[in-house]
């Protein structure tokens, strides 16, 4: 079985600083997909980014980048240019084929003016 | 595109009430799933379909019932409803992962509070 452990219940980060926030999984399997969620207030959740196993380069998507380290079955998410309205909880995420998620417990992260 | 929705967003019920939450998409996703949401924990899968007909279980599935008879309708039913079936329930949907993982669209959530 698939576990995702994210040791951070709880990080602040002051606007406009860059915030990491850990992720690592344990898993037998080599094919895998690794995702970020985000949950604000809303309830909603909204895909932030997300990483293919057999991909070597670090995902981005604007602001946000991945440092994944296969390895170590690390997979840390970097904010940079913390806004105001990336205060959410963050979910890390890990999906073999089949299209089933396994969770992490989450990060509340709260980014201050 | 309504995407998923899920009806109701508020429910309470009295321990050993039954209730179904309603979910669908309009996505003409093959995969369908639900989630609840604990506080200090993560989203853990309840059940899931791969397809209108075929239904799984997935982490947490006692207690809960579901079936899939068209591709748009996945519903969730308690039959006898628990206190510790307190939680936040997602349905989310996706294109099926088989060759690869797509984006899991999900709902706006349902509270559940059992008394």
């Amino acid at each position: 079985a698939q576990t995702v452990t994210q040791s951070q219940p709880e990080m602040s980060v002051q606007e406009a600083e860059t915030v990491t926030l850990s992720c690592t999984y344990d898993t037998s399997e080599n094919n895998y997909y690794l995702f970020w969620y985000k949950q604000p207030p809303s309830r909603q959740m909204i895909l932030v980014i997300r990483q293919e196993a057999y991909k070597q380069q670090n995902a981005t998507e604007n602001r946000f980048s991945v440092n994944f380290q296969k390895a170590a079955k690390s997979f840390s998410l970097k904010i940079s240019d913390s806004q105001l309205g990336d205060t959410a909880m963050y979910f890390c995420a890990f999906m073999t084929s089949g299209s089933r998620l396994t969770f992490g417990e989450g990060t509340q992260l709260t980014v201050n003016p | 595109n309504a995407g998923v929705t899920q009806t109701p967003k508020f429910q309470v019920l009295k321990t050993g009430q039954s209730m179904t939450l309603q979910c669908a998409q309009d996505m003409n996703h093959e995969y369908m799933s639900w989630y609840r949401q604990d506080p200090g924990m993560g989203l853990r899968l309840i059940h899931y379909s791969v397809g209108a007909g075929i239904t799984d279980q997935g982490e947490v599935p006692n207690g809960y019932n579901v079936s899939r008879s068209t591709t748009e309708d996945f519903p969730l039913r308690l039959l006898s409803a628990a206190p510790s079936q307190t939680s936040v329930y997602f349905c989310a949907s996706s294109y099926d992962g088989l060759a690869g993982a797509y984006e899991q669209y999900f709902g706006p959530g349902t509270r559940l509070t059992v008394t």
